[in-house]
C-alpha cells in the first residue's frame, strides 16, 4: 500500500520564477493538505484541497495556488519565486468522513519536495 | 495568534535512558493532539495521538501527557535507543464535526539526540 509520494524531490529555481509540485495521497484518502518547512522550523499550513476545492487556507500570499484532480492528487503552484520561498513543501493527506477514534492517524506526509531558490 | 511551542530545542540522552519532550500550546479551542517524529531528509511520522476528553494516553514505549489547566502536553519514550535519534514535533488541530481533520498547527521542534 503505497503512501504519500511527492515529485520531485528535489528542485532548483531562480527568482522570479514559477514551481509545480506534485503530491498522490495514500490510497483510500480524499484530503490533502499542503505545508511549507523552512530550516530549523515546524511545518506551516499553507492550505488544504478537498473534493477539488481549497476548504481551508494558511497566513500564505496569493502566489500560492493550488489543485485537486478528481483522483484526489493535488498540485501546489508558486508564481514569482522569492528567496524566501526556500524550503521543503510538505504534502499530507487524510481522509475525510472518517469517524474519528483513538488511534486514526490524522495525517500521513510525504517525504516532501525540496524547493531551492537562487 | 495560534502557537505550539516548546521549552527545549534540544536533548541528549543516552541509551536506555527515559526521555520526556516538553511543549505548551495556546489555543485553548484544540481538542486534538499529536507527536510527530522527523528524521533527516524525511516526512514527518505520526508517533502518538491524544484528545482533549483525556489526560493520558500509552502507546509502544511511548506516552502522551495532556495537561489543560496550563495547556502543556509531553512525549515520554521509555528505554530510549539510537534509533529514537530525530527531530520531535508536537501539533495541534480542530476536528471539525468529528469526521474531518483541519489545519495542523506545528511546534518548532524538538532535537532528541541518543548516544550509544
Amino acid at each position: 500500500d503505497a503512501g504519500v509520494t511527492q515529485s520531485p524531490t528535489h528542485l532548483i529555481k531562480t527568482r522570479g520564477q514559477q514551481v509545480t509540485l506534485r503530491c498522490s495521497p495514500k490510497s483510500g484518502h480524499d484530503t490533502v493538505s499542503w505545508y511549507q518547512q523552512a530550516l530549523g522550523q515546524g511545518p506551516q499550513f499553507i492550505f488544504q484541497y478537498y473534493e477539488e476545492e481549497e476548504r481551508q487556507r494558511g497566513n500564505f500570499p496569493d502566489r500560492f495556488s493550488g489543485h485537486q484532480f478528481p483522483n484526489y492528487s493535488s498540485e501546489l503552484n508558486v508564481n514569482a519565486l522569492l528567496l524566501g520561498d526556500s524550503a521543503l513543501y510538505l504534502c499530507a493527506s487524510s481522509r475525510t468522513g472518517t469517524a474519528l477514534v483513538n488511534s486514526n492517524q490524522p495525517q500521513h506526509f510525504g517525504d516532501g519536495t525540496r524547493l531551492s531558490i537562487l | 495568534g495560534e502557537s505550539v511551542g516548546l521549552h527545549l530545542p534540544t536533548l541528549s540522552v543516552q541509551e536506555g535512558d527515559n526521555s520526556i519532550i516538553n511543549c505548551a500550546y495556546s489555543n485553548s479551542a484544540s481538542d486534538y493532539f499529536i507527536w510527530y517524529k522527523q528524521e533527516s531528509g524525511k516526512g514527518p511520522q505520526f508517533i502518538i495521538d491524544i484528545r482533549s476528553n483525556m489526560d493520558k494516553r500509552q502507546g509502544q514505549r511511548v506516552t502522551v501527557l495532556l495537561n489543560k489547566t496550563v495547556k502543556h502536553l509531553s512525549l515520554q519514550i521509555a528505554a530510549t535507543q539510537p534509533g529514537d535519534s530525530a527531530v520531535y514535533f508536537c501539533a495541534e488541530t480542530l476536528v471539525a464535526g468529528g469526521t474531518s481533520y483541519g489545519k495542523l498547527t506545528f511546534g518548532q521542534g524538538t532535537i532528541l539526540t541518543v548516544h550509544p
